[in-house]
């Protein structure tokens, strides 16, 4: 299994310019959810999704959009970047709810966004 | 509302002497807590959890964690530290109604000194 994996690694933008952040899956995992790091505040919950065509508002989800098609993708969109959204993003996943390990997230390796 | 708090920005230690990252919460209910670590540029990954039972929970690369219900807390330990012990923590609790939205704490850099 490739388990979550993330692109791109790295992305520069302009204030204003939009782009989707991709986020994959092998694992059949129903939970994913996305994330910012950003120095001295942790991890921070943007959007999250408990299955198929269902996503829900995590801590700071204004500016981004998120929708889940498939068990295996959760794609976040930036609509129109902003300065204040330059960070690391983390997508997470966790098993089926009542499965072995179902709470348990397993994250990615982080897209590092810079917005110019 | 559920909170975490980790009150040490970093810890320094040298190597082979015991170490702790501390970690206290705020939830109601009983808690689902969790320590995840990062690696330079790399993702978290999970260290170990409490859900229920024993107090003293055991995880990978040797370490462990108490939950302490009194005092709100679940210090992260291990006996014996090694350089490449060196990240960054997390702690982190979850919501117990089922959605596994996690609560984190802002992280606390170790460093071990050879």
């Amino acid at each position: 299994n490739a388990g979550v994996t993330q692109t791109p690694k790295f992305q520069v933008l302009k204030t204003g310019q939009s782009m989707t952040l991709q986020c994959a899956q092998d694992m059949n995992h129903e939970y994913m959810s996305w994330y910012r790091q950003d120095p001295g505040m942790g991890l921070r919950l943007i959007h999250y999704s408990v299955g198929a065509g269902i996503t829900d508002q995590g801590e700071v989800p204004n500016g981004y959009n998120v929708s889940r098609s498939t068990t295996e993708d959760f794609p976040l969109r930036l609509l129109s970047a902003a300065p204040s959204q330059t960070s690391v993003y983390f997508c997470a996943s966790s098993p089926p709810s009542g499965a072995l390990g179902s709470d348990t997230q397993y994250f990615g390796p982080g897209t590092r966004l810079t917005v110019l | 509302a559920q909170s975490v708090a980790q009150p040490e920005d970093q810890v320094n230690v040298a190597e082979g002497n015991p170490l702790t990252v501390k970690c206290t919460y705020s939830v109601s209910g009983n808690p689902y807590l969790f320590w995840y670590v990062q690696y330079p540029n790399r993702g978290l990954q999970f260290l170990l959890k409490y859900i229920t039972g024993d107090n003293l929970v055991k995880g990978s690369y040797g370490f462990e964690a108490e939950f302490n219900k009194s005092q709100t807390s679940f210090h992260l330990k291990k006996p014996s530290a090694l350089v490449s012990d060196s990240a960054l923590y997390f702690c982190a609790v979850s919501d117990t109604s089922g959605t596994y939205k996690y609560i984190f704490g802002t992280g606390t850099r170790l460093k071990v000194l050879a």
